[in-house]
Parts: structure tokens; C-alpha cells; sequence
């Protein structure tokens, strides 16, 4: 079956680092997604693993084990406006995306 | 840079009408897809499109729904007898080759 796993909701202070992980199971896997959607708001493209290791993207860093089936979302620096929605999505074959439930960082002050 | 857009951004319909939602796909993109998420839920797949047909569609993509690519800009997704729990936000989205999928800002179906 297929099932992509995140936490719930994380908390964090700004100026703080924070690591959001992911582990999924999948019958096939094809790239790694991570997104950013604001509540009410469409999703917004962060990072794609394809291959094992580290992808860096500024303050945003993104991380991926293929044989463990485990990922995780860096952010440093957080800011305020960091405060959403961060979605894990798989890609099994060519086309279709399984997306997490998604886990909701609130930052504080 | 280019955007996916849609309108319209809220449509409020009766329960067993037929709703059109309308996509526009950056324009040199390849893959078209349409997602929905409904409020407080994940975002789940219900269809892609590539090379003017179908290319996957999930158990929600049943015979109410339907895609087409009318005039090689506008992409559209149609439900034809609405239900209440169709109510949700529908993303389109599209990508050129490789990973990213571009997103639109969503229309916000409601069903009443």
C-alpha cells in the first residue's frame, strides 16, 4: 500500500532551525517532493530529491534515503512568515503525486 | 515567471448540477494535472493528462469526472452531477519535463 507519514504540527522560534522528516512506503518510487501552502493558498514548490543526499536551496535544505524511505526538510533562519503548511509528496511512476497529510510549523516570536 | 491560473476562484453550486472548472497551463508545459483538497484534508490526486489523452487517474476520478484540453490552452475539469462532497478546493497544475509541478491558486467548489 501506499503511505507517506509527517508530523502533525512542529513548533519552532524564529532565528531557530528546524527539521521536518518524512518516511513513506510506496510500490514505486520516482522523486520526492517537498511543498509550502499558506492556509487557503495553493502549494508552492520548495525541493525534489531524486537521489540519495542533501539538495541546499538557501535558507531551505532538503534530504533524502532511498533504501530507508525517509526524508526530511531543513529550514534555517526561520522566519515568520515560515508559519504554513509543509506537504511531503512521492511520485510513484511518471505521473501521479501521493501527498502526506502534511505538517502544520508554527513559529514563535 | 509564468503562472498556471484559474477561474474562477469560488463557485457555489446546487447539489446534482454540472460544474466546469477552468485551467490555463504555463503555456510550453507537457503534463497537466488536477488535484483537490478538502478543507483540513490532504491534497489528493485525481487525474493527469499528457499528449491529449489521460495518462493516470485515481479511484476518486470516477464517471462524474472528466478532463479535456479544448483548444491546446484551457484545461478543464467537469463534474457532472455534483455532490456534497465534492465540495473541496481543486488545484490544476502542469510541469514541462522533470520534477516540479507548477500549481494554480486553486478554485473553491462549494456544494450545496
Amino acid at each position: 500500500g501506499q503511505n507517506i507519514d509527517q508530523p502533525t504540527e512542529m513548533t519552532a522560534t524564529e532565528g531557530a532551525i528546524v527539521q521536518i522528516n518524512c518516511t513513506y512506503q510506496t510500490s514505486g518510487f520516482n522523486g520526492l517532493f517537498w511543498y509550502q501552502q499558506h492556509a487557503g493558498e495553493a502549494p508552492t514548490f520548495l525541493s525534489y530529491n531524486v537521489l540519495d543526499g542533501l539538495e541546499e536551496k538557501g535558507r531551505f535544505s532538503s534530504f533524502l534515503s532511498r533504501s530507508k524511505g525517509y526524508s526530511y526538510l531543513l529550514l534555517k533562519e526561520l522566519q515568520m512568515k515560515d508559519s504554513a503548511s509543509y506537504l511531503c509528496a512521492v511520485r510513484e511512476g511518471n505521473y501521479q503525486l501521493i501527498w502526506g497529510a502534511g505538517t502544520k510549523l508554527i513559529i514563535k516570536p | 515567471e509564468p503562472e498556471v491560473t484559474q477561474t474562477p476562484s469560488h463557485q457555489v453550486t446546487q447539489m446534482g448540477q454540472e460544474v466546469i472548472l477552468r485551467c490555463v497551463p504555463i503555456s510550453n508545459h507537457l503534463y497537466f494535472y488536477w488535484y483537490r483538497q478538502i478543507l483540513g484534508q490532504k491534497v489528493e490526486f485525481l487525474v493527469s493528462f499528457y499528449n491529449n489523452e489521460i495518462s493516470e487517474k485515481s479511484e476518486i476520478f470516477d464517471d462524474q469526472f472528466s478532463v479535456e484540453r479544448p483548444d491546446g490552452s484551457n484545461f478543464t475539469l467537469k463534474i457532472r452531477s455534483t455532490k456534497l462532497e465534492d465540495s473541496a478546493m481543486y488545484f490544476c497544475a502542469s510541469r514541462v519535463t522533470g520534477g516540479k509541478q507548477y500549481f494554480g491558486p486553486g478554485t473553491r467548489l462549494t456544494v450545496t
